[in-house]
């Protein structure tokens, strides 16, 4: 159980493009999603925290107008790279939080790889 | 603050015990997490303590968790090659119970 999948699993887009990326809970509701941002031998930074029906709320530093999130189902948030630049290129992990537990897990999706051109 | 840190980089020989050290500054975290990752792949959770524990055993795997010195080990004993990948502890701070802060991730590389 608490599996959670991303599509795609990896992308190269055009410089100035836009790409979204999916996140899926696939055997549990999530009323919280999750978006990181991994850099090559870094760790995960927190982008921001989607929420089931209202709006994401996004970390210090991070382009609201940029990353568009949207969770409009307790299965599904989205993560939309606007006017990609190669700067933009990344590995995007999502997480979603089983709505049922209280132990604040987060369930990892595999990643998705951004390559910006 | 926030802030968690780990040492970088782990090798050990295969069968002997690995120990990964993470220490972290918010006195009031609720829980400490480990995760694994392999090249390429998500996070995995490996194994997670709540804060009035300290220490917890699974199989290979024992976290040792010292709350006046914020300080939370890994222990992973018999090492095998199939262990290499990078392990990242994580802590869920009191800014906000929904986050998880994590520190760098150590790369543990186990050789013959």
């Amino acid at each position: 159980g608490a599996v959670v999948s991303q599509h795609p699993s990896w992308v190269i887009c055009k410089s100035g493009t836009s790409v979204k990326i999916e996140c899926r809970s696939l055997d549990f509701q999530a009323t919280t999603m999750f978006w990181y941002r991994q850099f090559p031998k870094q760790s995960l930074m927190l982008m921001a925290t989607s929420n089931e029906g209202s709006k994401a709320t996004y970390e210090q530093g991070v382009e609201k107008d940029k990353f568009l999130i949207n969770h409009a189902s307790l299965t599904l948030s989205t993560l939309t790279v606007t006017s990609a630049h190669p700067e933009d290129s990344s590995f995007y992990i999502c997480s979603a939080r089983d709505r049922r537990e209280l132990n604040y897990e987060q369930y990892f999706g595999p990643g998705t790889r951004l390559t910006v051109t | 603050g926030e802030d968690v840190e780990q040492s970088l980089f782990l090798s050990v020989r295969e069968g002997d015990s690995s120990v990964i050290n993470c220490t972290y500054t918010d006195s009031s975290s609720t829980y400490l997490y480990w995760y694994k990752q392999e090249p390429g792949a998500g996070l995995q959770l490996l194994t997670y303590i709540f804060s009035n524990m300290d220490m917890k055993q699974d199989q290979r795997l024992t976290v040792l968790l010292n709350k006046k010195d914020k300080h939370l080990s890994l222990r992973i004993a018999d090492t095998q090659t199939g262990d290499s990948a990078i392990y990242f502890c994580a802590e869920t701070p009191t800014s906000g119970y929904n986050k998880l802060i994590f520190g760098a991730g150590t790369r543990l590389a186990v050789h013959p």
